[in-house]
């Protein structure tokens, strides 16, 4: 089906582990993003792609490894995993970084 | 900051009442978009409204944009109870999408 996903939907982890967070979009958007959404702080950019093996920090990047090896996919890696990086995580893509963009349905992380 | 603020941040309706929520933003922007999340889900796209544009219509949605007040409005006109979600308004000044904290709406039926 066309559209953008993510996996795992949800995920329990434990401080100090290396978790990645898979992000798969079937339109070639050029761009993608990854944004994180915690209560008090709505949504904030983590790191975002322009095209395949260019990518930049967004808001927030610390603790957060990407990659974008192919243009329909960019996975989100967190080297060692911190409680503060308990949230939920969106990627989301589009054909510009001023336009309409498309979310997936979210990740569910929590850090013990 | 370029980010978005909504107002208010949670707003209780009866079915078929309308239901108007503000964003308000500091910098200059290339345009401002709104966007609604269901319980547990993604965000999914509303409307986007250029910078040159004052009124934009998409089916019972309405959004309005004053550049020299920095604001925009958003109005779901005759409610239904699957309109219940949080709309979030973004704002894209700087080559990147600036959210706000969301506004959470209530529709009883």
């Amino acid at each position: 089906d066309a559209g953008i996903t993510q996996s795992p939907r949800y995920k329990i982890t434990e401080t100090g582990r290396q978790v990645t967070l898979m992000c798969h979009q079937t339109w070639s958007h050029s761009y993608m993003f990854w944004y994180r959404q915690d209560l008090g702080h709505g949504l904030r950019l983590i790191y975002y792609s322009a095209a395949a093996d260019i990518t930049d920090k967004g808001e927030v990047p610390d603790g957060y490894v990407v990659s974008r090896s192919k243009t329909e996919n960019f996975p989100l890696t967190l080297e060692s995993a911190t409680r503060s990086q308990t949230s939920v995580y969106f990627c989301a893509s589009g054909t510009s970084p001023q336009e309409t963009q498309y979310f997936g349905p979210g990740t569910r992380l929590l850090v013990l | 900051s370029q980010q978005g603020e909504e107002d208010p941040q949670a707003l209780s309706i009866q079915e078929g009442e309308n239901a108007t929520m503000n964003c308000s933003y500091k910098t200059s922007i290339n345009n401002l978009q709104w966007y609604r999340q269901n319980s547990g889900r993604g965000l999914v796209h509303l409307i986007l409204i250029r910078s040159n544009e004052r009124e934009k219509h998409s089916g019972r949605l309405r959004v309005t944009l004053d550049t020299s007040k920095k604001s925009s409005s958003l109005l779901i006109t005759a409610s239904r109870a699957a309109d219940t979600a949080s709309y979030f308004c973004a704002t894209n000044g700087n080559n990147r999408l600036a959210f706000g904290k969301g506004n959470q709406v209530v529709v009883i039926p």
